[in-house]
């Protein structure tokens, strides 16, 4: 089955700096990659995912680029703030199957 | 439009006995999922049901087993609770996976303690 890593475990940062976080997976059929981000005390909520046909997607401070030759992507948050101090996870999948997530990101962001 | 809620939001029980979860997924969704996260730890996936039948099952005893309702809903049973489940469950949800990629919706999950 699929394989996902998931770089830094922990990563601190100072505010306005930018974080990023960094995945690969092992099988090459997998296709679409969202990023959750885990607030203490909740559940992962979906911050931004992209598709094996995109190689960068952007939403405001937050973007996600993708190397399928590489078999890795990557979350860029810019212009950091304390709420983003979180648990973030990424995962793969390939259509039709179950999501393989990575282990997560603790970060913490500095005032 | 309401979420995934979980209920209960914590369940304390003790060694040997039998806890019972319970997820009402969003409006529209027909896939449940359910994830075991440790303190501290990633999630670790346990079951997949979809239209009523289990698609696939994490690595986990089958002491560990769950069904999905007519309407979607869905509950995971654990039997001859270890002190090592204790873990917090989320359930997520999705629209159909199978001919398109769709992200899962997570509810806040249900705290489980073994005392």
């Amino acid at each position: 089955g699929e394989n996902v890593e998931q770089h830094p475990s922990t990563l601190s940062v100072q505010e306005g700096d930018s974080a990023v976080i960094k995945c690969t997976y092992s099988d090459s059929a997998s296709n679409y990659f969202p990023w959750y981000k885990q607030e203490l005390g909740k559940g992962p909520q979906l911050i931004i995912d992209i598709r094996s046909n995109v190689g960068e997607k952007k939403d405001q401070r937050i973007a996600v680029t993708l190397n399928k030759t590489a078999k890795h992507f990557s979350l860029h948050i810019t212009e950091t703030q304390p709420e983003d101090s979180a648990v973030y996870f990424c995962a793969a999948s390939m259509t039709g199957n179950q999501f393989y997530f990575g282990t997560g990101t603790s970060l913490t962001v500095i005032p | 439009e309401a979420g995934v809620t979980q209920s209960p939001t914590h369940l304390i029980k003790t060694r040997g006995q039998q806890a019972t979860l319970r997820c009402s997924p969003i409006s529209g969704h027909t896939s449940v999922y359910w994830y075991q996260q440790a303190l501290g730890l990633g999630l670790q996936f346990l079951l997949w049901y979809d239209e009523g039948e289990e698609r696939n099952r994490g690595n986990f005893p089958p002491r560990f087993s769950g069904r999905q309702f007519p309407n979607y809903s869905s509950e995971l049973n654990v039997n001859a609770l270890e002190l090592e489940d204790s873990a917090l469950y989320l359930c997520a949800s999705s629209l159909p996976i199978f001919n398109s990629d769709q992200p899962q919706h997570f509810g806040d999950g249900t705290r489980l303690s073994i005392l």
